[in-house]
């Protein structure tokens, strides 16, 4: 069955940077893209970005950009999310989801940016 | 950027009511909406793709309709389990753009 597993959680400073992966089995990732949606706390989902796995081009949200890459390994199956000079409004729960329908969704990865 | 107008955002209802909730799209796009429902803690699961279509393993007790920019989730005889945060979202260009979520509670 389609499974998206993310990496756990991640407390940093600000300023640092942090990678989120997520990575996909039970279908081939070339086949779908993955898009980046974040949740702060207590608001709603919030679209980043999305990448394609199948030739990796990429389109961010305006405001993450220059901040943000989102990249793929499909040797393993794997999306990675970075974000850059983080600030203490990333903290939120980051999700990967496939497609462009976000059919399959990974379980999330909180990031809480604290100094 | 696409605006989505989701309404209500929040409703309380009763077993076995039937619950309508509309995202306004600011500009046409097609049939590429999709709807979510998430419950506290989770990630969202997906409802329904292209307005109408279920995702696999929905009941058929939810819908989906549209008409011009207008879009509608229509959940029939709600259910305990239906309890959650619901969410749309336009595909039709970048950047995606969800709605603001209506808070769906049981009576």
């Amino acid at each position: 069955q389609v499974q998206l597993v993310q990496s756990g959680a991640e407390v940093k400073k600000p300023g640092a940077s942090v990678k989120v992966s997520c990575k996909a089995s039970g279908y081939t990732l070339t086949t779908y893209g993955v898009s980046w949606v974040r949740q702060a706390p207590g608001q709603g989902l919030e679209w980043m970005g999305w990448i394609s796995a199948y030739n990796a081009d990429t389109n961010y949200i305006q405001r993450f950009q220059g901040r943000v890459a989102m990249t793929t390994d499909t040797s393993t199956s794997t999306a990675y999310m970075e974000l850059k000079n983080l600030r203490s409004d990333d903290t939120a729960i980051y999700y990967c989801a496939r497609g462009v329908y976000n059919d399959y969704w990974g379980q999330g990865t909180l990031v809480t940016v604290s100094s | 950027d696409i605006q989505m107008t989701q309404s209500p955002s929040s409703l309380s209802a009763s077993v076995g009511d039937t619950v309508t909730i509309t995202c306004r799209a600011s500009q046409g796009i097609a049939h590429y909406l999709a709807w979510f429902q998430q419950k506290p803690g989770k990630a969202p699961k997906s409802l329904i793709f292209h307005t109408s279509n279920l995702h696999s393993g929905v009941p058929s007790k939810f819908s989906g309709s549209a008409s011009g920019t207008d879009f509608t989730l229509t959940i029939s005889s709600l259910q305990p389990e239906d309890f959650g945060t619901y969410y749309c979202l336009q595909y039709s260009s970048y950047p995606r753009t969800f709605g603001q979520g209506t808070n769906v509670e049981i009576k």
